[in-house]
């Protein structure tokens, strides 16, 4: 089983419409991290959390909101949909310490589309 | 602030040569670690190489190389004999190493630059 898993693998959605992504990881790591990436511009941060009680703004967060309801589960949320929040969706996780703590695990990524 | 820049947005070669991907990297903080992931066409991101920016010695796995120059602030990626299936997304990414830097835990990706294997 993957170690990283987000559901669903694709959405798609209407403007205005409240949607969430899940992410569940099995490795353990105290830290959790929410990206988009659009073509051209790379993976861009949107939230991260350093443990379920420390949740932070990335460099994108506006229109999203994001709930860590467990070490293991970090949920993203567009409360309203618009059709620039298209893109594809990945979730990674990492240690807080030790040899791979800077290292990040990706899930397989949600597409979304909204119409 | 931290930047990462991929020059070369599109890459196209024919099977068997060599290519050579740039990445060019911006930050204040002075130990870091350097990335470089794959995405091929079906959309995960496949983890190729982390370095530590006290290293500078280059690495070569298979037909994979990576040179790392501090002094030009470059973490170049090289495929030699390049292969259909080496067809994807390259990504270079950069986060910071030490716990004091306000970027800490945090990767900065390169816009990735897609390379084309052709038959």
């Amino acid at each position: 089983d993957a170690d990283v898993t987000q559901t669903p693998r694709n959405r798609i959605t209407k403007t205005g419409k409240r949607i969430m992504l899940e992410c569940s990881q099995t490795k353990g790591h105290d830290r959790m991290y929410w990206y988009r990436q659009d073509p051209g511009l790379g993976l861009r941060l949107i939230y991260y959390s350093f443990d379920v009680k420390d949740i932070n703004k990335g460099e994108i967060s506006d229109g999203y909101s994001v709930s860590r309801q467990a070490q293991a589960k970090f949920s993203l949320s567009l409360e309203s949909a618009i059709p620039n929040q298209t893109a594809l969706y990945f979730c990674a996780t990492s240690e807080s310490s030790g040899g791979t703590y800077n290292e990040q695990f990706f899930g397989p990524g949600t597409r979304l589309t909204v119409l | 602030a931290q930047k990462v820049t991929q020059a070369q947005t599109e890459i196209s070669v024919v099977e068997k040569e060599d290519v050579t991907l740039d990445c060019v990297y911006e930050t204040r903080d002075t130990t870091y670690y350097l990335f470089w992931y794959k995405q091929p066409p079906s959309g995960e991101l496949v983890f190729l190489i982390r370095r530590n920016s006290f290293d500078e010695q280059n690495e070569i796995s298979g037909r994979y190389s990576w040179n790392f120059q501090k002094s030009t602030s470059s973490f170049n990626f090289t495929i030699t004999a390049s292969q259909v299936v080496d067809s994807a997304v390259y990504f270079c990414a950069l986060s910071p190493s030490f716990a004091g830097g306000t970027s800490y835990g945090k990767l900065t990706f390169g816009q990735g630059t897609i390379l084309t294997v052709h038959p």
